[in-house]
């Protein structure tokens, strides 16, 4: 059974502080690992797909980046319009499209 | 405004009503699902629609009835719900491997 398990689950910050959030994950063949990034309220919106080990892909200040076993998204300099909820989800194959989701890391960051 | 478009944005029913969810999509994809969030608990697949054919039930409660009338519809229809099934429903679509999500409907099931 695919797992994805998502640390740490709450992160403060103050404005200009960097840091990173941890994806783990199990699956039996990764097909793709996802971010999405979830405002209160709304639905998640979607960031990057990372498919193989070593990948890396970049928007304004967040860095998502890929091994065989985990995946980090880092923060550079965050704002406070950068708190959400940040969400990652695996797409083990199969025949259908199926996104299994981690439970989030919430990211506040203050002025 | 999003490509996924769901309504009501709330809803509250008592466990013996019957109401329906809608959801809409304007992205021109043939994949739609239905999720539900709960509180501390990671997104949970409940259905997949691809061209309007289930192809995915995640052993759902049968409480929950999905519709998929064309591509770019999905009803979720409740029934006889319970406390516990109160959540945010999110609708997605894809067209491929990415889900774009709407903004989902608060369920409240007193």
């Amino acid at each position: 059974e695919d797992q994805v398990t998502q640390s740490p689950e709450a992160l403060r910050l103050q404005e200009g502080e960097s840091s990173s959030l941890n994806c783990s994950y199990t699956v039996s063949g990764l097909r793709g690992l996802f971010w999405y990034r979830q405002d209160p309220g709304k639905g998640p919106e979607f960031l990057f797909t990372l498919y193989s080990a070593g990948e890396e892909k970049e928007k304004e200040r967040l860095k998502a980046t890929l091994t065989k076993k985990e995946s980090f998204l880092h923060i550079t300099a965050p704002k406070p319009e950068d708190s959400a909820t940040y969400l990652c989800a695996v797409d083990s194959g199969g025949s259908n499209y199926k996104l299994t989701f981690g439970k989030g890391t919430l990211l506040t960051v203050n002025p | 405004e999003t490509g996924v478009t769901q309504t009501p944005r709330h809803l509250v029913m008592g466990m013996t009503n019957k109401k329906s969810l809608k959801c809409e999509q304007h992205l021109g994809h043939n994949a739609m699902y239905w999720y539900k969030q709960s509180a501390k608990k990671p997104l949970e697949l409940m259905f997949v629609y691809n061209f309007k054919e289930q192809t995915e039930n995640n052993s759902v409660p049968s409480r929950f009835s999905p519709e998929c009338p064309n591509s770019s519809h999905l009803f979720l229809h409740l029934h006889t719900l319970q406390p516990e099934d109160s959540a945010l429903y999110l609708c997605a679509s894809s067209q491929g491997q990415t889900a774009f999500f709407g903004s989902g409907t608060q369920l409240s099931v007193l």
